[in-house]
């Protein structure tokens, strides 16, 4: 099973801030199956990322991602209120699909 | 509108069997496959299953096989999550979901409102 390690845990950070989420694979995983979902308190999980880069629809553009092997990027160009949240990298190439342990984005 | 509606929250003592529902609209609920998402009080989101609801084909997380039945009936557009008998530890919110393209190889797009079992004596 592809173990997804996400870090930090938790991010404290102000409104208009950058935020930049780690996802780190245990084996090599390609970029075109990896994705972000953003989770608030209450709701569903909502995809925000696929194929490692692209956005899913309605997405607004301060979200983006990178990467590639074992190593993904989730930034938040300029943190808006709603953007403080939780997020989970998953990867989907693998016959079972497997989510890392999620980020904490909170207001510092 | 692609729209998950799942079933309500339940209340089960342990060792009681339970199946949860989760059914399809807006799309043909044939050619896409649904996973199940379990979230423990507090925790993550961990990967359960998924069948594609036209040919039944199913798969399981090792650490999920034989502790949950996934099905589905496709003349009613919906698909199902089974326990035969029931733990305390299945106390969670159990989520259904879409893929975003007709493979199993993408990601959940489509979510259902979450069902919420509780499991306790």
């Amino acid at each position: 099973e592809i173990v997804l390690a996400q870090s930090p845990g938790t991010l404290s950070l102000s409104p208009g801030e950058r935020a930049t989420l780690s996802c780190r694979a245990s084996q090599s995983v390609s970029s075109s199956h990896v994705a972000w979902y953003q989770q608030k308190p209450g709701q569903a999980p909502r995809l925000l990322i696929y194929g490692a880069s692209s956005r899913a629809t309605d997405i607004p553009d301060r979200f983006s991602g990178s990467g590639s092997g074992t190593d993904f990027t989730l930034t938040i160009s300029r943190l808006e209120p709603e953007d403080f949240a939780m997020y989970y990298c998953q990867q989907y190439v693998s016959s079972t699909g497997t989510f890392g342990q999620g980020t904490k984005v909170e207001i510092k | 509108e692609v729209q998950l509606e799942q079933s309500r929250a339940e209340v089960k003592k342990p060792g009681e069997s339970l199946t949860i529902s989760c059914k399809g609209s807006g799309y043909r609920f044939t050619n896409y496959w649904i996973g199940w998402v379990r979230q423990m009080p507090g925790k993550g989101l961990e990967w359960m299953g998924i069948i594609h609801p036209g040919h039944s084909e199913t798969r399981y997380r090792p650490s999920f096989q034989g502790q949950v039945t996934i099905s589905a009936d496709k003349s009613i557009n919906t698909a199902y999550l089974q326990w035969s008998s029931l733990k305390a530890s299945d106390t969670a919110i159990y989520y259904c979901a879409r893929h975003l393209t007709t493979s199993s190889w993408s990601p959940f797009a489509y979510w259902g409102q979450g069902t919420l079992l509780t499991v306790s004596s």
